[in-house]
């Protein structure tokens, strides 16, 4: 079982569209979380941090949840922008960052 | 402010011989991590320096796969007597500390004829 797991997808959606992806995680030690969003052939870039009080920037919305090892992104109305690959990262106290293998977002007009 | 580069941008080489990957981190980061993207696939994580702290090289696939942080600062990745599976997209991210923001370098695709 790998340490951090995604639902690979693909997510298809029409715009407008509210779209979730969950993130589950394994090591129990894990500390931070963050959701990254990749699009093809670039490299990562940050979407948004992930805390236990849930946080939301604009159209989305991140949460955490330690007791059952899960984290969360919501995306409201989906723009044709938001189609990309959405990557989870857990990170130890240790510094040592796992990543999902990536869930993959196509919006269609 | 500089976002983390590496070098080269693209390298082909032929199976069998050795290639040095270059990372230069934004300046006053302590962290420092190496992973690989191959194509369609996740990152998957090689080595991990963390200030003085002796690196975690729990990733590396094997022991041709080498990585030195000199003066804390930038990071060569060595991958001696390449393989033909070898050929991946090579990231470096760093970060103000373990645990933090990762930003990543624009990657070095490696390609092993």
């Amino acid at each position: 079982r790998k340490e951090v797991e995604q639902d690979p997808g693909p997510f298809n959606v029409p715009e407008g569209a509210t779209v979730a992806f969950n993130c589950t995680y394994s090591n129990s030690a894990s500390q931070s979380f963050f959701w990254y969003r990749q699009d093809c052939r670039k490299e990562p870039k940050l979407l948004m941090s992930v805390y236990s009080s849930g946080n939301e920037d604009g159209r989305f919305t991140a949460q955490l949840n330690r007791a059952s090892q899960y984290i969360s992104l919501l995306i409201r109305d989906s723009k044709l922008s938001d189609s990309a690959t959405y990557l989870c990262v857990v990170v130890t106290n240790a510094g040592k960052s796992t990543f999902g293998d990536g869930t993959t977002l196509t919006v269609k007009p | 402010g500089a976002g983390v580069s590496q070098s080269p941008s693209n390298k082909v080489t032929e199976k069998g011989k050795d290639v040095e990957l270059r990372c230069d981190p934004i300046s006053g980061h302590t962290a420092l991590y190496w992973y690989r993207q191959s194509l369609g696939q996740g990152l998957e994580f090689l080595i991990y320096f963390q200030g003085n702290s002796a690196p975690d090289k729990s990733g590396l696939p094997s022991d041709r796969f080498s990585a030195e942080r000199t003066g804390g600062s930038v990071s060569t990745l060595t991958i001696q007597r390449t393989q033909q599976e070898d050929s991946a997209v090579y990231l470096c991210a760093s970060s103000n500390r373990g645990r933090d923001t990762q930003y990543f370098g624009p990657g070095t695709r490696l390609t092993v004829l």
